[in-house]
């Protein structure tokens, strides 16, 4: 059965430190591996989206990574603002037959104070 | 337009009502998802259309849960015989062409409350 399993459920952090998310997963045949921002009462945002051969992918303060032999990625967020307050998805899809089979986690809540 | 659009942005309905959610996907955008978020729940992936056409229809719920979309841009989600479990966010995204690769962008959601 196709799993995403997150830590740790909830985070507090203070301002300006840095902090680390992980999604292990248990997909197969694996696509590709996504990491969303999901603000309260938003649509998620997309930060990162990586395939089988990167295994490491940034955009701006949020750095992903993947070890596809372990089937674990992490999500680094550096120098925290309180704006990164939100829940952070890990979603891995795969592919059958050409349909799209995602497998979402249950996601990480960060909470930042000032 | 801007960003994918939804509506209704919030929807109050009595048990075994029938329900249509609508989603205006970003233009030029070949693909578009549906999906459910309940409470406290992580995202449910429902249904995936490529053009007018959905591979996979085997995500929905149940029979009382059908999309459709139509000239490759506008979709529908409506439910039907609506039960409380139904109760939760329904989100709309769209990538510009299919998913393998390419970044999927989230509507704010139709919130379904059913008494």
């Amino acid at each position: 059965k196709n799993q995403v399993e997150q830590s740790p459920q909830s985070l507090i952090i203070l301002e300006g430190k840095n902090c680390t998310l992980q999604c292990n997963y248990t997909v197969s045949p694996f696509s590709n591996l996504r990491w969303y921002k999901q603000d309260t009462g938003r649509g998620p945002v997309s930060l990162t989206i990586m395939t089988f051969s990167e295994n490491t992918k940034s955009n701006g303060r949020y750095t992903a990574t993947l070890d596809a032999d372990t089937k674990q990625s992490s999500l680094h967020i550096t120098a925290s603002q309180l704006s990164d307050s939100a829940s952070y998805i890990c979603v891995v899809s795969s592919a059958s037959g050409g349909s799209y089979i995602p497998t979402f986690g249950r996601g990480t809540s960060l909470i930042v104070h000032p | 337009g801007a960003g994918v659009s939804q509506s209704p942005s919030n929807k109050v309905t009595e048990k075994g009502k029938d329900v249509e959610l609508r989603c205006d996907p970003i233009s030029g955008h070949t693909a578009l998802y549906w999906y459910r978020q309940s409470l406290g729940q992580g995202l449910e992936f429902l249904i995936y259309f490529q053009g007018n056409s959905a591979p996979d229809k085997s995500g929905l719920p149940s029979d009382r849960f059908s999309a459709e979309r139509t000239g490759g841009s506008v979709s529908t989600l409506t439910i039907q015989r609506t039960q409380q479990e139904d109760s939760a966010v329904y989100l709309c995204a769209s990538s510009l062409e299919r998913w393998t690769k390419n970044i999927q962008y989230f509507g704010a959601g139709t919130r379904l409350s059913v008494l």
